[in-house]
C-alpha cells in the first residue's frame, strides 16, 4: 500500500457535466500530480502541482483543472465533460516537486455516456 | 526524454525468470532507466531504476547494455502476482514533472 487515496472509486456521469475527483498524497509528501490513462494505453500526464500551484501541463484543454489544499491533498476538475474523458484517473505524490519516488494511488474509473 | 521500444506482450511460466527487454537507442549520458508496472486495476508501482551498472532489489534485477542503448528488467522467479504491464522509462533523474509512460509490455505468468 502506497498510501496515497483516490475517491471516488469509480463514477458515471452524462455528457455535458462536471466531475470533481480527489486525491491524498502520501504522509509527508507534497506534490500531486495527475494522469489520465485510457483503456489499453499507459497513462498520460495531466498536471502537477506543488506548494498550492500547477507547476506544469501536459497536453490537455482547460476543461481540466485543479487545486492543491494547503494539507497538500489536490482536486481534479473535469468541466463539459466528453465521451473521450472516460478514463482511468491516476494521483501521483512525491517530494519536494520532484518526481524520482512518484508513488500511485489506485485511480478513479471515470465513465461518460 | 528519449524514446523506448518494447514487446507488446510476453509468456512467462511461474517459477521461470522472466526477461523483459527494453531498446532505448537515443538514450543521453545523464538519463537513467526507470522501470514501473501496473496490475489490473491498481496504479504504476516503482520497480528500480539505473544508470549504467547492473541494479539488484528486492523486487527485480536490471541489466543494461555497455552502449546503453538497451536494458532487461528480469524477475528471477515470476509468479503469478507479477502479471502486470511493465513499463521502461527513460529519464534525467531530479528533473521534469512527468512520467512518459508508453504501452508497455503486457506480462502473463501462467501455472
Amino acid at each position: 500500500d502506497a498510501g496515497v487515496t483516490q475517491s471516488p472509486t469509480h463514477l458515471i456521469k452524462t455528457r455535458g457535466q462536471q466531475v470533481t475527483l480527489r486525491c491524498s498524497p502520501k504522509s509527508g509528501h507534497d506534490t500531486v500530480s495527475w494522469y489520465q490513462q485510457a483503456l489499453g494505453q499507459g497513462p498520460q500526464f495531466i498536471f502537477q502541482y506543488y506548494e498550492e500551484e500547477e507547476r506544469q501541463r501536459g497536453n490537455f484543454p482547460d476543461r481540466f483543472s485543479g487545486h492543491q489544499f494547503p494539507n497538500y491533498s489536490s482536486e481534479l476538475n473535469v468541466n463539459a465533460l466528453l465521451l473521450g474523458d472516460s478514463a482511468l484517473y491516476l494521483c501521483a505524490s512525491s517530494l519536494d516537486g520532484t518526481i524520482d519516488e512518484q508513488y500511485f494511488g489506485p485511480g478513479t474509473r471515470l465513465t461518460v455516456t | 526524454d528519449a524514446k523506448t521500444t518494447q514487446p507488446p506482450s510476453m509468456d512467462c511460466a511461474e517459477g521461470r525468470a522472466a526477461n523483459l527487454p527494453c531498446n532505448h537507442s537515443t538514450i543521453s549520458g545523464n538519463e537513467y532507466v526507470y522501470w514501473y508496472r501496473q496490475i489490473h486495476s491498481q496504479g504504476p508501482q516503482y520497480i528500480i531504476h539505473g544508470l549504467k551498472n547492473n541494479e539488484t532489489n528486492e523486487m527485480a534485477s536490471l541489466i543494461i547494455t555497455e552502449d546503453r542503448k538497451s536494458s532487461t528488467l528480469i524477475l528471477p522467479h515470476a509468479t503469478l502476482r507479477d502479471t502486470a504491464v511493465y513499463y521502461c522509462i527513460v529519464r534525467v533523474a531530479g528533473s521534469g514533472y512527468a512520467l512518459n509512460f508508453g504501452k508497455g509490455t503486457s506480462l502473463l505468468v501462467t501455472p
